[in-house]
């Protein structure tokens, strides 16, 4: 599975939107990318997945480039409970394991 | 979602006991299982994949004679620490997922934060 980059960690103020960049320059064509959150102390979490599209669920809105080499997760309202760790993971359709990188850190601060 | 529960959500023990920590899918049938481990501040490490009535499938590591997992039915798998040390205090998670190679399917527990004395 190709290799994540994100940025350790990010702040962002309660009420506006949080964005999360991750770089995957090695993704091949099969490969989703998908993002979990981690709040502290607890199983990781689902959030949203997606292949070439954008995708907008409940939660957030994944916004991937053209050449699929980089993505965003959008949390358009973030609330204190958004602090979490947030991992962007890519696997291929066929494969099942998830490998966790190091995720980005955020802060949300009233 | 899928629940996924996890049984104890801690435990203390002694070092040399070994401790068993079970992984319940409530709500679905779980072909494949996960096992992680997580240290402080550190990331989630798979240690172990499951799959119902097979034998488990260990990552470069992971010794399968200290990590003893057990997936005998399609809604329960078990990880027993033997002999715990100090050392293998840590967070450990587990996950579920419904079908193989599906998008979103991996479900997980809680966690069980195991700490040997």
């Amino acid at each position: 599975d190709a290799k994540t980059t994100q940025p350790p960690s990010m702040d962002c103020a309660e009420g506006r939107a949080a964005n999360l960049p991750c770089n995957h320059s090695t993704i091949s064509g099969n490969e989703y990318v998908y993002w979990y959150r981690q709040i502290h102390s607890q199983g990781p979490q689902y959030i949203i997945h997606g292949l070439k599209n954008n995708e907008t669920n409940e939660m957030a809105s994944l916004i991937i480039t053209e050449d699929r080499k980089s993505s965003t997760l959008i949390l358009p309202h973030a609330t204190l409970r958004d602090t979490a760790v947030y991992y962007c993971i890519v696997r291929g359709q066929g494969a099942q394991k998830l490998v966790f990188g190091q995720g980005t850190r955020l802060t949300i601060n009233p | 979602g899928a629940v996924v529960s996890q049984h104890p959500s801690r435990v203390i023990c002694k070092s040399g006991t070994s401790v068993k920590i079970e992984c319940r899918s409530l709500d679905f049938q779980a072909t494949t299982m996960f096992w992680y481990r997580q240290f402080p501040k550190k990331s989630l490490m798979l240690m172990a994949t499951s799959n119902e009535g097979s034998k488990a499938t260990y990552e470069q590591g992971v010794e399968k004679d200290k990590f003893l997992i057990n997936h005998a039915s399609l809604t329960l798998s078990t990880l027993t620490v033997t002999s715990a040390h100090p050392e293998d205090s840590s967070f450990y998670i587990c996950s579920a997922s419904q079908l193989a190679g599906g998008p979103n399917e991996q479900f997980f527990g809680p966690g069980t934060r195991l700490t040997v004395l």
